[in-house]
This record gives structure tokens, C-alpha cells and sequence, in this order.
């Protein structure tokens, strides 16, 4: 398995803001994974970050709110664009090595 | 639209006795099924792999598949209060595929071991 870091850990955030969360992986991997888990909630993929490609988002996500970069094979950012309440939900970084494993997760709250 | 069901619960056991987890899927053309465990307040954590119609033991842990009927268990065999978490049933949205990192999820079994 890969060691993923992502920071922030958690925040709180004001409705309307942007935050911009980071994930680091201590190997190179061709994809990496953002996942959503809102409260009560089970996970739900938003988009596969490839090195040097757009981000691929599944149905339901767009750029436009979810803004994804990978600039090299260990990092990735996730924006989460114009916050609202709705938006409150631990986000959680994933990485492929052998089968899927995840980040400690970026819990957000939006007031 | 590929779907993933398991019992809410929760399902409460006494410590020693097996935890049985269910789960159905949709697509018939999954290949792949994943059991994760999730404490509250931390990341899933993958406990068992299964790819292959019959049984799958690792330690405590047996993990089921029968594809016809398109159902996949986990035994927790000697549960112990330290099992007590939610466990998350997933399936690799990519039918056939070999990545595996594009799941779909189920809601997750709340598991209770009392002493």
C-alpha cells in the first residue's frame, strides 16, 4: 500500500470560498481518485486525476465546481469552488497500488 | 445506473460470535468486490479482496461471492468489540476492467460488538 497525505485535515469554511485541498503520495501513480463522503453518507467517486490529462468527473461533478490538477505522479489538487452548505463532507484522496487505498480524508464544514 | 445495497443495520453481535455482512449489486458484469472497513471518523480501510466465485479466508475474516446471484458477503468470525465499525461493501465500476480504483460504494453495514 502507498502513504497518501492530504491537507487540510479539516476546516471551516464560509459559504461562497473556495478551498483547495492537497494530496501527496510517497510513490508515483498513474491515477489518483477523489472521493466524496457527506455526513451519514457512503463514498461517491467525483474524478480521476491523470498526470499530463483533464480530470475525468463522473456524473453529477463538473470542473467548474471541482477544479482537479496533477501536475506530477505524486500530487494532486482538489478545489472545491464556491462553497455552500451542501458541500460539507470529508473529502478523501485515493491511489491504486495493487487495489484501492485512501488518504486520511479533508473533513470540510461550510457555515 | 450500477447500484450497491447492504443493510443499513445496525447489526449487533456478542463478542465470539460470527458478523455476517450482506451485499447485492447490479451489473451483472462486475468482476471485482471489495470489503472496507471504516472506524468513525477515519479513512475506509481495505480488509478483504474477493474476484472469483466461492470463499476467501484471511484470518478472522471469510469473504463470499456468488456472481450468478449477484451477492457478496464477509463472516467475521470470533468478533471482538474492536470490530465494531461501519463496513462498506464496494465494486469496481469498471466491468472487466483492470484498475480498480473506480468503485461504487454501498451504504455501509453499522457493526456493533458487545462484550
Amino acid at each position: 500500500s502507498a502513504v497518501i497525505s492530504q491537507k487540510p485535515s479539516r476546516d471551516i469554511c464560509q459559504r461562497g470560498t473556495s478551498l483547495t485541498i492537497q494530496c501527496q503520495v510517497d510513490s508515483q501513480v498513474t491515477m489518483m481518485f477523489w472521493y466524496r463522503q457527506q455526513p451519514g453518507q457512503s463514498l461517491t467517486l467525483i474524478a480521476t486525476a491523470n498526470q499530463g490529462s483533464e480530470a475525468t468527473y463522473e456524473s453529477g461533478f463538473v470542473i467548474d465546481k471541482f477544479p482537479i490538477s496533477r501536475p506530477n505522479l505524486t500530487f494532486s489538487t482538489l478545489t472545491v469552488s464556491n462553497m455552500s452548505p451542501e458541500d460539507s463532507s470529508i473529502y478523501l484522496c485515493s491511489v491504486v497500488t495493487g487495489e484501492l487505498f485512501f488518504g486520511e480524508g479533508s473533513r470540510l464544514t461550510v457555515l | 445506473q450500477k447500484e450497491v445495497e447492504q443493510n443499513s443495520g445496525p447489526l449487533s453481535v456478542p463478542e465470539g460470535a460470527i458478523a455476517s455482512l450482506n451485499c447485492t449489486y447490479s451489473d451483472r458484469g462486475s468482476q471485482s468486490f471489495f470489503w472496507y472497513r471504516q472506524y468513525s471518523g477515519k479513512s475506509p480501510e481495505l480488509i478483504m479482496s474477493i474476484y472469483s466465485n466461492g470463499d476467501k479466508e484471511d484470518g478472522r475474516f471469510t469473504a463470499q461471492l456468488n456472481k450468478a446471484s449477484q451477492y457478496v458477503s464477509l463472516l467475521i468470525r470470533d468478533s471482538q468489540p474492536s470490530d465494531s465499525a461501519t463496513y462498506l461493501c464496494a465494486v469496481n465500476q469498471d466491468a472487466g476492467g483492470t484498475s480498480y480504483g473506480k468503485l461504487t460504494f454501498g451504504q455501509g453495514t453499522i457493526l456493533t460488538v458487545h462484550p
